[in-house]
This record gives C-alpha cells, sequence and structure tokens, in this order.
C-alpha cells in the first residue's frame, strides 16, 4: 500500500530557528515521485518541490532545503532561519509509477512562528 | 502561471440539498481532481477525470459525482447534501501521465469551505 506518514501534527518556533519537518513514505514501487506542498492560511496549496525516486540529490532553494533519503524513505524539508510568513501548514505527497496520476498526501505539519 | 479556479471560497446549504461545486483550470490540463481536507485526515481523493467524459472513482467517493463536459470545468455533485459533508473542498488538475508529465505537480485552486447545516 502507498502512504505518506507526517508524524509530527503541529510544531512551534521562534522566528529565526531552524526547523525541520518529517516525511516518511511507503510504496512498492521502484519509481515514484515526491511532493512538498505549503497551505498558508488563506487555503490554497503551493507547491514547493518534487523530487523523482532515481534522484536522491537533495535540494537547496533559499532558506529551504529537501533531504531525501531512499535508505530510510523520508523526504525531510528544513527552513533555515524560519520567518512569520512560513506558518502554514506543509503537506508531504507520494505520486507512484502504477498510481495512475493519483497523489496520496500526509495528514499534514502545521508550522507556527512567532516574532 | 497555471491558474485553477473554483466558484465559491465559501458556501453554506441545507441537508438535503443538491450542492454542485464547480473548478476551472486555464493551462488545457488533461487531468482533473476533487479531494476533500479535513483535520487530521490530511486531503483525500474523492473523483478524478483524466479526459472529457472521463471519471474514476478516489478514495471517497460514497455521496458524490462528478461531471465533466468540458476540458477546462470539473464539477462536484453532493446529490442530497449531509452534515457530514462539511468540509473544505480542492480541486486540482495536472497534465496527462505521459513519459514528460509523470512527475509534474498537481495545481490546486483556492479551496471552497462548504458547510451543511
Amino acid at each position: 500500500a502507498q502512504k505518506v506518514t507526517q508524524a509530527q501534527t503541529e510544531i512551534s518556533v521562534v522566528e529565526k530557528e531552524d526547523v525541520t519537518l518529517d516525511c516518511v513514505y511507503e510504496t512498492r514501487d521502484t519509481t515514484y515521485y515526491l511532493f512538498w506542498y505549503k497551505q498558508p492560511p488563506s487555503g490554497e496549496l503551493v507547491f514547493l518541490i518534487r523530487r523523482n525516486s532515481f534522484d536522491e540529490q537533495n535540494e537547496i532553494s533559499g532558506r529551504y532545503s529537501w533531504n531525501f533519503q531512499k535508505s530510510t524513505s523520508s523526504f525531510n524539508f528544513t527552513i533555515t532561519a524560519s520567518q512569520v510568513v512560513d506558518s502554514a501548514v506543509y503537506f508531504c505527497a507520494l505520486k507512484w509509477d502504477t498510481g495512475f496520476q493519483k497523489l496520496v498526501f500526509g495528514t499534514g505539519t502545521r508550522l507556527l512562528v512567532s516574532p | 502561471d497555471v491558474k485553477v479556479t473554483q466558484s465559491s471560497r465559501y458556501l453554506v446549504k441545507r441537508t438535503g440539498e443538491k450542492v454542485f461545486l464547480e473548478c476551472v483550470q486555464d493551462m488545457d490540463h488533461e487531468n482533473m481532481f476533487w479531494y476533500r481536507q479535513d483535520p487530521g485526515l490530511g486531503l483525500r481523493l474523492i473523483y478524478f477525470s483524466y479526459d472529457v467524459k472521463m471519471k474514476e472513482k478516489g478514495d471517497i467517493p460514497e455521496g458524490y459525482s462528478v461531471s465533466r463536459e468540458k476540458k477546462e470545468r470539473f464539477s462536484l455533485i453532493l446529490e442530497s447534501a449531509s452534515t457530514n459533508q462539511t468540509s473544505m473542498y480542492l480541486c486540482a488538475s495536472s497534465h496527462s501521465w505521459s513519459d514528460a508529465g509523470k512527475d509534474q505537480p498537481q495545481h490546486f485552486g483556492d479551496g471552497t469551505r462548504l458547510s451543511i447545516l
């Protein structure tokens, strides 16, 4: 079965702290795709990043970085020097090669960044 | 930029009413999806469509139907609304499941908060 687990329901940090959001996935497919989305209070889901199973390179984009490790089936997301505008719910999602375009989402992690 | 537009941000309906949620995308995407989002449950797929007049059940289709008469428009229908259908509904679209499209993300609308009284 395909599954995404985000064990952290809510994280609270103070501005400028670093924070890591965990994502663990399960799939039997050898080809799959992982995504992170951000949902600010306004409600829309904003696509942040995708990673293919055959590309284990980590990625950095400004204050955001992603650590993909197939050995532990994890795709963790780190925000460096967090800001109040980072407050949102973050979702990790999985698409797999035989899943016909379906996305399976984790339950989300709510990040609260206080000034 | 991809634009997915949902017809209403907030909607209040009564039990037993037939409810229509509309979604339009402007990127000529083949695939469209309807999800509901509930606290602690994440997003769950209700229905999706990979072409005009084509539809497939998702994980929780009971109590819902869909219509896709035009490529850009995907409607979710609550045949007889019930209080347990009070939720946030999100529409999404994406490119087709071709080799070039396999790793493409789904793009989401702003969501409709639906309350059934």
